[in-house]
Protein backbone atom coordinates (compact mmCIF):
# COMPACT_ATOMS: atom_id res chain seq x y z
CA UNK A 1 0.00 0.00 0.00
CA UNK A 2 1.24 3.41 -1.12
CA UNK A 3 1.87 5.04 2.33
CA UNK A 4 3.68 8.29 3.91
CA UNK A 5 6.41 8.33 6.30
CA UNK A 6 7.63 10.85 8.81
CA UNK A 7 10.23 9.09 11.04
CA UNK A 8 10.49 11.98 13.55
CA UNK A 9 7.94 11.72 16.41
CA UNK A 10 9.25 14.76 18.31
CA UNK A 11 12.11 17.26 17.36
CA UNK A 12 13.61 20.45 19.46
CA UNK A 13 15.03 23.27 18.05
CA UNK A 14 16.46 26.60 19.48
CA UNK A 15 14.18 30.16 18.95
CA UNK A 16 15.99 31.41 15.40
CA UNK A 17 17.49 28.17 14.20
CA UNK A 18 16.46 26.65 11.24
CA UNK A 19 15.03 22.91 11.35
CA UNK A 20 14.13 20.16 9.01
CA UNK A 21 11.27 17.81 9.35
CA UNK A 22 11.06 15.04 7.36
CA UNK A 23 9.09 13.29 4.95
CA UNK A 24 9.64 10.53 2.57
CA UNK A 25 6.39 8.92 0.09
CA UNK A 26 5.73 5.68 -2.04
CA UNK A 27 3.90 6.41 -4.81
CA UNK A 28 3.87 4.82 -8.58
CA UNK A 29 1.62 8.18 -9.70
CA UNK A 30 3.57 9.92 -12.20
CA UNK A 31 1.35 12.79 -11.02
CA UNK A 32 0.99 14.08 -8.08
CA UNK A 33 1.45 16.90 -5.16
CA UNK A 34 3.07 17.24 -1.47
CA UNK A 35 1.47 19.40 1.21
CA UNK A 36 2.53 20.44 4.55
CA UNK A 37 0.33 21.66 7.14
CA UNK A 38 0.58 22.95 10.82
CA UNK A 39 -1.35 22.41 13.52
CA UNK A 40 -1.24 23.93 16.93
CA UNK A 41 -1.98 23.13 20.26
CA UNK A 42 -5.52 24.76 19.54
CA UNK A 43 -6.57 22.36 17.12
CA UNK A 44 -7.14 24.23 13.52
CA UNK A 45 -4.91 22.73 10.58
CA UNK A 46 -3.23 25.46 8.61
CA UNK A 47 -1.97 24.88 5.26
CA UNK A 48 1.74 25.99 4.87
CA UNK A 49 3.30 25.16 1.39
CA UNK A 50 3.21 22.59 -1.89
CA UNK A 51 5.58 20.90 -4.23
CA UNK A 52 3.76 19.47 -7.48
CA UNK A 53 5.86 16.83 -9.02
CA UNK A 54 6.71 18.15 -11.59
CA UNK A 55 8.03 21.07 -10.34
CA UNK A 56 11.68 21.57 -10.99
CA UNK A 57 12.36 24.04 -8.46
CA UNK A 58 11.73 23.76 -4.24
CA UNK A 59 8.88 25.61 -3.15
CA UNK A 60 9.14 28.43 -0.90
CA UNK A 61 6.75 30.10 1.30
CA UNK A 62 8.15 32.62 3.43
CA UNK A 63 10.19 30.92 6.18
CA UNK A 64 9.27 27.91 4.99
CA UNK A 65 10.66 25.96 1.75
CA UNK A 66 10.85 22.41 0.77
CA UNK A 67 13.19 20.51 0.28
CA UNK A 68 11.54 18.32 -2.59
CA UNK A 69 13.96 15.03 -3.69
CA UNK A 70 11.77 13.19 -6.58
CA UNK A 71 14.27 10.49 -7.09
CA UNK A 72 14.35 9.97 -2.89
CA UNK A 73 10.80 10.39 -2.48
CA UNK A 74 11.32 12.98 0.00
CA UNK A 75 9.69 16.26 0.51
CA UNK A 76 11.25 17.62 3.80
CA UNK A 77 9.99 20.88 5.37
CA UNK A 78 12.83 23.39 6.08
CA UNK A 79 12.21 26.33 8.77
CA UNK A 80 14.31 28.97 9.16
CA UNK A 81 14.29 31.10 12.03
CA UNK A 82 12.38 29.19 14.01
CA UNK A 83 10.26 31.33 16.83
CA UNK A 84 8.37 30.27 19.60
CA UNK A 85 4.92 29.95 17.66
CA UNK A 86 6.18 27.83 14.85
CA UNK A 87 5.36 24.62 18.32
CA UNK A 88 3.23 22.82 16.97
CA UNK A 89 2.14 19.45 14.85
CA UNK A 90 2.91 19.04 11.44
CA UNK A 91 1.23 16.80 9.16
CA UNK A 92 2.84 15.94 5.41
CA UNK A 93 0.65 14.74 2.70
CA UNK A 94 0.28 13.44 -0.70
CA UNK A 95 -2.15 13.91 -3.01
CA UNK A 96 -2.26 11.15 -6.34
CA UNK A 97 -2.53 13.77 -9.55
CA UNK A 98 -4.67 10.82 -11.02
CA UNK A 99 -6.85 9.47 -8.53
CA UNK A 100 -7.15 12.37 -6.22
CA UNK A 101 -6.64 10.05 -3.16
CA UNK A 102 -5.01 10.99 -0.64
CA UNK A 103 -2.96 10.14 2.33
CA UNK A 104 -1.03 12.03 5.04
CA UNK A 105 1.78 11.09 7.43
CA UNK A 106 1.89 10.44 10.77
CA UNK A 107 3.05 14.11 12.25
CA UNK A 108 5.82 15.41 13.84
CA UNK A 109 5.67 17.14 16.64
CA UNK A 110 8.14 20.27 17.09
CA UNK A 111 9.14 22.41 20.16
CA UNK A 112 11.12 25.44 20.02
CA UNK A 113 13.00 26.48 22.59
CA UNK A 114 13.88 30.13 23.93
CA UNK B 1 -16.35 35.06 6.96
CA UNK B 2 -14.59 31.80 7.64
CA UNK B 3 -13.85 30.20 4.84
CA UNK B 4 -14.92 26.51 5.96
CA UNK B 5 -17.25 26.11 8.79
CA UNK B 6 -18.29 23.34 10.25
CA UNK B 7 -20.92 22.97 13.70
CA UNK B 8 -20.89 21.79 16.10
CA UNK B 9 -17.42 22.56 17.54
CA UNK B 10 -18.24 20.15 20.42
CA UNK B 11 -20.61 17.42 20.71
CA UNK B 12 -20.96 14.68 23.36
CA UNK B 13 -23.63 12.01 22.85
CA UNK B 14 -24.58 8.32 23.86
CA UNK B 15 -23.56 5.24 22.08
CA UNK B 16 -26.45 4.20 19.69
CA UNK B 17 -27.71 7.52 18.71
CA UNK B 18 -27.64 9.33 15.39
CA UNK B 19 -25.56 12.83 15.14
CA UNK B 20 -24.81 14.81 12.37
CA UNK B 21 -22.05 17.57 11.72
CA UNK B 22 -22.77 20.17 9.15
CA UNK B 23 -20.04 21.97 6.78
CA UNK B 24 -19.89 24.64 4.72
CA UNK B 25 -17.53 26.23 2.24
CA UNK B 26 -17.93 29.50 1.00
CA UNK B 27 -14.85 29.95 -1.05
CA UNK B 28 -16.53 28.20 -4.16
CA UNK B 29 -14.45 25.19 -4.00
CA UNK B 30 -15.69 22.49 -6.11
CA UNK B 31 -13.89 19.02 -3.46
CA UNK B 32 -14.77 18.72 -0.51
CA UNK B 33 -13.88 16.39 2.40
CA UNK B 34 -14.35 14.45 5.91
CA UNK B 35 -11.12 13.59 7.92
CA UNK B 36 -10.92 11.60 11.06
CA UNK B 37 -8.25 12.60 13.38
CA UNK B 38 -8.05 10.23 16.45
CA UNK B 39 -6.28 10.40 19.88
CA UNK B 40 -3.47 9.45 18.56
CA UNK B 41 -3.68 12.83 16.22
CA UNK B 42 -3.54 10.41 13.16
CA UNK B 43 -5.36 12.12 10.05
CA UNK B 44 -7.42 9.71 7.57
CA UNK B 45 -9.54 10.57 4.82
CA UNK B 46 -13.39 9.71 5.37
CA UNK B 47 -14.80 10.91 2.09
CA UNK B 48 -14.15 13.35 -0.78
CA UNK B 49 -17.09 15.22 -3.19
CA UNK B 50 -16.31 16.58 -6.02
CA UNK B 51 -19.33 18.36 -7.82
CA UNK B 52 -21.46 16.30 -5.37
CA UNK B 53 -20.53 13.24 -7.11
CA UNK B 54 -18.42 10.82 -4.42
CA UNK B 55 -14.83 9.95 -5.88
CA UNK B 56 -13.42 8.80 -2.62
CA UNK B 57 -14.82 6.32 -0.20
CA UNK B 58 -12.33 4.61 1.79
CA UNK B 59 -12.99 2.31 4.28
CA UNK B 60 -15.17 3.58 6.21
CA UNK B 61 -18.33 2.10 8.09
CA UNK B 62 -21.39 2.52 6.56
CA UNK B 63 -22.82 4.07 9.49
CA UNK B 64 -21.18 7.22 8.40
CA UNK B 65 -22.56 8.43 5.74
CA UNK B 66 -21.93 12.13 3.94
CA UNK B 67 -24.41 14.25 2.09
CA UNK B 68 -24.17 17.17 0.11
CA UNK B 69 -27.24 19.38 -0.74
CA UNK B 70 -25.19 21.60 -3.18
CA UNK B 71 -21.55 22.35 -3.93
CA UNK B 72 -21.10 24.46 -0.99
CA UNK B 73 -22.07 22.11 1.77
CA UNK B 74 -21.07 18.60 2.59
CA UNK B 75 -22.27 17.20 6.25
CA UNK B 76 -21.51 13.64 7.54
CA UNK B 77 -23.94 11.70 9.45
CA UNK B 78 -23.39 9.02 11.70
CA UNK B 79 -25.90 6.25 12.82
CA UNK B 80 -25.84 3.93 16.06
CA UNK B 81 -22.36 5.86 17.59
CA UNK B 82 -19.97 3.47 18.69
CA UNK B 83 -17.32 4.26 21.66
CA UNK B 84 -14.93 4.30 18.95
CA UNK B 85 -16.08 6.94 16.83
CA UNK B 86 -14.83 9.24 19.60
CA UNK B 87 -12.69 11.68 17.67
CA UNK B 88 -11.83 15.07 15.58
CA UNK B 89 -13.58 15.48 12.43
CA UNK B 90 -12.30 17.47 10.11
CA UNK B 91 -14.27 19.17 7.17
CA UNK B 92 -12.24 20.78 4.47
CA UNK B 93 -12.37 22.11 0.54
CA UNK B 94 -10.07 22.65 -2.11
CA UNK B 95 -9.86 23.19 -6.05
CA UNK B 96 -6.97 22.42 -7.96
CA UNK B 97 -6.11 24.89 -10.45
CA UNK B 98 -5.05 28.27 -10.42
CA UNK B 99 -6.73 29.27 -7.37
CA UNK B 100 -4.29 26.38 -5.63
CA UNK B 101 -4.72 22.85 -4.83
CA UNK B 102 -4.59 23.34 -0.43
CA UNK B 103 -6.86 22.23 1.64
CA UNK B 104 -8.81 24.57 3.71
CA UNK B 105 -9.71 23.21 6.42
CA UNK B 106 -12.89 23.98 9.26
CA UNK B 107 -12.29 24.40 12.94
CA UNK B 108 -13.03 20.54 13.99
CA UNK B 109 -15.49 19.04 15.81
CA UNK B 110 -14.56 17.18 18.51
CA UNK B 111 -17.43 14.09 19.08
CA UNK B 112 -17.28 12.09 22.34
CA UNK B 113 -19.05 9.31 22.44
CA UNK B 114 -19.98 8.36 26.01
Amino acid sequence: AQKITQTQPGMFVQEKEAVTLDCTYDTSDQSYGLFWYKQPSSGEMIFLIYQGSYDEQNATEGRYSLNFQKARKSANLVISASQLGDSAMYFCERRSGNTGKLIFGQGTTLQVKP
Amino acid sequence: DTAVSQTPKYLVTQMGNDKSIKCEQNLGHDTMYWYKQDSKKFLKIMFSYNNKELIINETVPNRFSPKSPDKAHLNLHINSLELGDSAVYFCASSQDGGQGPEAFFGQGTRLTVV
